[in-house]
């Protein structure tokens, strides 16, 4: 049972343009939503962030958008770069569990230049 | 400031051998999780450690064990290896238990044959 779901397994983007991530959720215990970008060989690197709270946090090119009554949230990479190209998984969080990460499948992007 | 070490990096065992894998959380952390990844998935939750505690435990069977040093440096343990056990094994460090973020080693990837 897929508790985090990424329904796109790759994105395909040109460089300049924006990218955009999605990931649905169905535990509505989850309170605080984190995106990862992973590289091959590499452990995932933290990008960014949102608290339940919010319905919106931005941090550069990236913003993550949250719709809690869709149960919906999304990353936004405004201009994607050629760097960007990896693999960005969506976790999930609450505080009942001592905030254990749930992961999606994640969503390989692919920026071209 | 060094980030989350694992080693080793690489590991080829047989099928019923044993392993350990090590981490060394950033400085000032003091909880460590663990997780599995499996090609193509999203990593999974296996423990979480804090004041060499065990606060969290993912559905692995008791093969799996864990503990962490008064350093609060972490090993995982793994007896009777599977060839299923093949996977990028992840270690996550963060301030307490329950932080909101965790940042993430390079993992070890263990190959059973």
């Amino acid at each position: 049972d897929q508790q985090v779901k990424q329904n796109s397994p790759s994105l395909s983007v040109q460089e300049g343009r924006i990218s955009i991530l999605n990931c649905d959720y169905t535990n509505s215990m989850f309170d605080y939503f984190l995106w990862y970008k992973k590289y091959p060989a590499e452990g995932p690197t933290f990008l960014i962030s949102i608290s339940s709270i919010k319905d919106k946090n931005e941090d550069g090119r990236f913003t993550v958008f949250l719709n809690k009554s869709a149960k919906h949230l999304s990353l936004h990479i405004v201009p994607s770069q050629p760097g960007d190209s990896a693999v960005y998984f969506c976790a999930a969080s609450d505080a009942g569990n001592n905030r254990k990460l749930i992961w999606g499948l994640g969503t390989s992007l692919a920026v071209n230049p | 400031d060094a980030g989350v070490t694992q080693s080793p990096t690489h590991l080829i065992k047989t099928r019923g051998q044993h392993v350990t894998l090590r981490c060394s959380p950033i400085s000032g952390h003091k909880s460590v999780s663990w997780y599995q990844q499996v090609l193509g998935q999203g990593p999974q939750f296996i423990f979480q450690y804090y004041e060499k505690e065990e606060r969290g435990r993912g559905n692995f069977p008791d093969r799996f064990s864990a503990r962490q040093f008064p350093n609060y440096s972490s090993e995982l343990n793994v007896n009777a290896l599977l060839l299923g056990d093949s996977a990028l094994y992840l270690c996550a460090s963060s301030l307490v238990a329950a932080a909101f973020e965790q940042y993430f080693g390079p993992g070890t990837r263990l190959t059973v044959t």
